[in-house]
């Protein structure tokens, strides 16, 4: 099965704006992989962020948005928050079959 | 309220079976794919099986195939994943999560396998 790839950790300064990307090991992330994105804080179930590539729901905070960049799908913060330091895992679509990418921890510092 | 909540969870010998279940409230299960997700102690996010609305359509990691089986019941507003011939690496934690518009997840049912 795909793996999919996002940065293990990055570190942003508070009001500060990151990229956190998804990319798979053998092509380009699409808009057909559909691209969700999602937060876990520590000892919580995730929470879904992002669906198809770029929509969000009620609960996401405004300063979050997903996309599509240089082949891979991206997440945006902009303005980062002390309450956005968290694990945020990519999820990618391949027909009926799921890949999560490994995760990436951001630091808010 | 929106809730979505797995039980079926506990300590099991390797080799042995367990049935968890995902009940939704509050809205319906029956317009979204639903996935199975599973988290190891201090590890990330694994994908288990996903079935689709309506149940036909089901699609499992390899290393499940053929011990796990995914279902559904939209009458009773619920997923099912009915694992056997469990392993000491099955142990985690078991979310299920609707897909889409949808996008909510379960808190999470904790599956230990261990003589």
């Amino acid at each position: 099965q795909a793996v999919v790839t996002q940065e293990p950790s990055l570190t942003v300064s508070p009001g500060g704006t990151v990229t956190l990307t998804c990319g798979f090991s053998t092509g380009a992330v699409t808009s057909g992989h559909n691209p969700y994105w999602f937060q876990q804080k520590p000892g919580q179930a995730p929470r879904t962020l992002i669906y198809d590539t770029t929509n969000k729901y009620s609960w996401t905070p405004a300063r979050f948005s997903g996309s599509l960049l240089g082949g891979k799908g991206a997440l945006t913060l902009t303005g980062a928050q002390p309450e956005d330091e968290a694990d945020y895992y990519c999820f990618l679509l391949f027909g009926a079959a799921r890949v999560f990418g490994g995760g990436t921890k951001l630091t808010v510092l | 309220e929106v809730q979505v909540v797995e039980s079926g969870g506990g300590l099991v010998l390797p080799g042995g079976s367990l049935r968890l279940s995902c009940v939704a409230s509050g809205f319906s299960f029956s317009g979204y794919w639903v996935t199975w997700a599973r988290q190891a102690p201090g590890k990330g996010l694994e994908w288990v099986a996903s079935t689709n609305e309506d149940g036909r359509v089901k699609q499992y990691v390899d290393s499940v195939k053929g011990r796990f089986t995914i279902s559904r019941d939209n009458a009773m507003n619920s997923v099912f994943l009915q694992m056997s011939s469990l392993r000491a690496e099955d142990t985690a934690v078991y979310y299920c999560v609707s897909e889409y518009k949808s996008g909510h997840w379960g808190q999470g049912s904790l599956v230990t396998v261990s003589s």
